[in-house]
């Protein structure tokens, strides 16, 4: 596609349910990156991909955060028994380099 | 580790007054610099960058930022706001020790009022 599309816009989970958001890059866009914004605040970021390798995961806040590319193409973050400091809009990017990264509508993830 | 510091959590402003969003960086490498908006319930946009050359970026909207590396900043201005440009601007910084990943400052509500 065009741009960034990532799945589903909005998800609310209840506290302990696992959850699974999607990211389908820009087609050819070797690098992909996923970041967390909590309201008010700017992205952290999580994780990086280059191509199927995840070369840079220092983002992921604990072992309940997991990530995989396994074709090089599509990304889903999977939150394992969220709990409510989870809650944030969930933004993957991807780029060709290092000089633009295109970014997604983002997830809004609402723990209850 | 980069930092990216944006001094002004919100700035209100008149339409049709001019605007400057303050970003300063610490690195002590050679970076790219960024400026995103995000309108309200979207994604986060590229409205300029700068990677190499001339020290003044502009954006197609009457944006411009420059880069000062003595200062370590890159804030952004606008002569003349318009309402539409009522958004959230995020500085960022890619390269250095962090590889091609972004590091994004605290962000600026710019609120324009008629």
């Amino acid at each position: 596609g065009a741009g960034v599309s990532q799945s589903p816009r909005y998800k609310v989970a209840k506290r302990g349910q696992d959850v699974a958001l999607r990211c389908d890059p820009i087609s050819g866009h070797v690098s992909l990156f996923w970041y967390q914004q909590a309201l008010g605040q700017g992205p952290e970021f999580l994780t990086y991909f280059q191509n199927e390798a995840q070369l840079d995961k220092s983002g992921l806040p604990s072992d309940r955060f997991f990530a995989e590319r396994p074709e090089g193409s599509v990304s889903t973050l999977k939150i394992q028994r969220t709990q409510q400091e989870d809650s944030a809009v969930y933004l993957c990017a991807s780029s060709l380099g290092t000089d633009g990264y295109t970014f997604g509508s983002g997830t809004r993830l609402t723990v209850v | 580790a980069q930092s990216v510091t944006q001094l002004d959590s919100q700035v209100p402003v008149f339409e049709e007054a001019p605007v400057e969003l303050r970003c300063n960086y610490s690195s002590s490498v050679s970076v790219y610099l960024f400026w995103y908006v995000q309108y309200p319930n979207q994604g986060l946009q590229l409205l300029l960058k700068y990677l190499s050359g001339s020290t003044l970026v502009e954006s197609i909207n009457g944006f411009e930022a420059e880069f000062n590396k003595s200062q370590t900043s890159f804030h952004l201005r606008k002569p003349s706001v318009h309402i539409s440009d009522t958004a959230e601007y995020f500085c960022a910084v890619s390269g250095g020790a962090a590889g091609n990943k972004l590091t994004f400052g605290g962000g600026t509500r710019v609120l324009v009022k008629p």
